[in-house]
C-alpha cells in the first residue's frame, strides 16, 4: 500500500495569513503517461463528510475559493492557503488514487491562533 | 445534483455482520462511468478506504478487510451495498459511501455519514 504522510498533525495560524499543510506519498503517485499526479486534498468539518477541494494535485474543484492551492508532483505536496479565513477551521486530508487500495494522510487540523 | 445517502443499523453485536445501502440521487449506478465506493472513519480519527464496486458487479476490496467485506449493487433500486462480516468494537465508525468518475479517481460526491456501533 502507499502510505501517505501529513505534516503537520496540527497547525495553528492566525486569521489572515498562510496556511501551509504537506503531504508525502511513500512511492511516487506521478503517472508518467499523462503526467499527471493522482493526488486529491478534502477538508473535513465537524459532523460532516469530507469535501473535495484539489485533484490532481494542483486543480480546484469548482466554487473552491482560489485561497486554496495544491502544488506539488512526485512523492510530495503542498496544500495552500493563501489568506486563512475562521470558515476555514477544519482537518485537511490528502488522498492518493493512484492505485488500490486508496490510501488517505492521517490529516491536519487547522486552527486559529 | 448528486446525493448519496446511507442506511442500515446503527448497532451491531460483535462477530455479526455490519450491513449498509447507499441509496443514490441525480445519477445512475448503472452508468458505466462511476464507481462506488465505502469508506469508514473511526471516531476522531482519519479516513480509510474499504473498497469499491461497478455496476456491473466487478468489484476492488482493501485486502485489510477482503476475507470479510461484500458489496454489491441494485442497478433497479439505485443502490449498492456494503456487507462486513464478524464484526469487532474496531469496526465502530462513521460509514461513507462516495462516487467517483472512473476506476483510478478521486471521490467527488460523498454521502453524510452512517455511524455504526460494534457492542453487546
Amino acid at each position: 500500500d502507499i502510505v501517505m504522510t501529513q505534516s503537520p498533525d496540527s497547525l495553528p495560524v492566525s486569521l489572515g495569513e498562510r496556511a501551509t499543510i504537506n503531504c508525502r506519498s511513500s512511492q511516487s503517485v506521478l503517472f508518467s503517461s499523462n503526467n499527471k499526479n493522482y493526488l486529491a486534498w478534502y477538508q473535513q468539518k465537524p459532523g460532516q463528510p469530507p469535501k473535495k477541494l484539489i485533484y490532481w494535485a494542483l486543480t480546484r474543484e469548482s466554487g473552491v475559493p482560489d485561497r486554496f492551492s495544491g502544488s506539488g508532483s512526485g512523492t510530495d505536496f503542498t496544500l495552500t492557503i493563501s489568506s486563512l479565513q475562521a470558515e476555514d477551521v477544519a482537518v485537511y486530508y490528502c488522498q492518493q488514487y493512484y492505485t488500490t487500495p486508496f490510501t488517505f494522510g492521517q490529516g491536519t487540523k487547522l486552527e486559529i491562533k | 445534483q448528486v446525493q448519496l445517502q446511507e442506511s442500515g443499523p446503527g448497532l451491531v453485536k460483535p462477530s455479526e455482520t455490519l450491513s449498509l445501502t447507499c441509496t443514490v440521487s441525480g445519477n445512475s449506478v448503472s452508468s458505466g462511468s462511476y464507481y462506488w465506493s465505502w469508506i469508514r472513519q473511526p471516531p476522531g480519527k482519519g479516513l480509510e478506504w474499504i473498497g469499491y464496486i461497478y455496476y456491473g458487479g466487478s468489484t476492488d476490496y482493501n485486502p485489510s478487510f477482503k476475507s470479510r467485506v461484500t458489496m454489491s449493487v441494485d442497478t433497479t433500486r439505485n443502490q449498492f451495498s456494503l456487507q462486513l462480516n464478524s464484526v469487532t468494537a474496531a469496526d465502530t465508525a462513521v460509514y461513507y459511501c462516495g462516487r467517483s468518475y472512473g476506476s483510478l479517481s478521486e471521490i467527488d460526491f460523498w454521502g453524510q455519514g452512517s455511524l455504526v456501533i460494534v457492542s453487546s
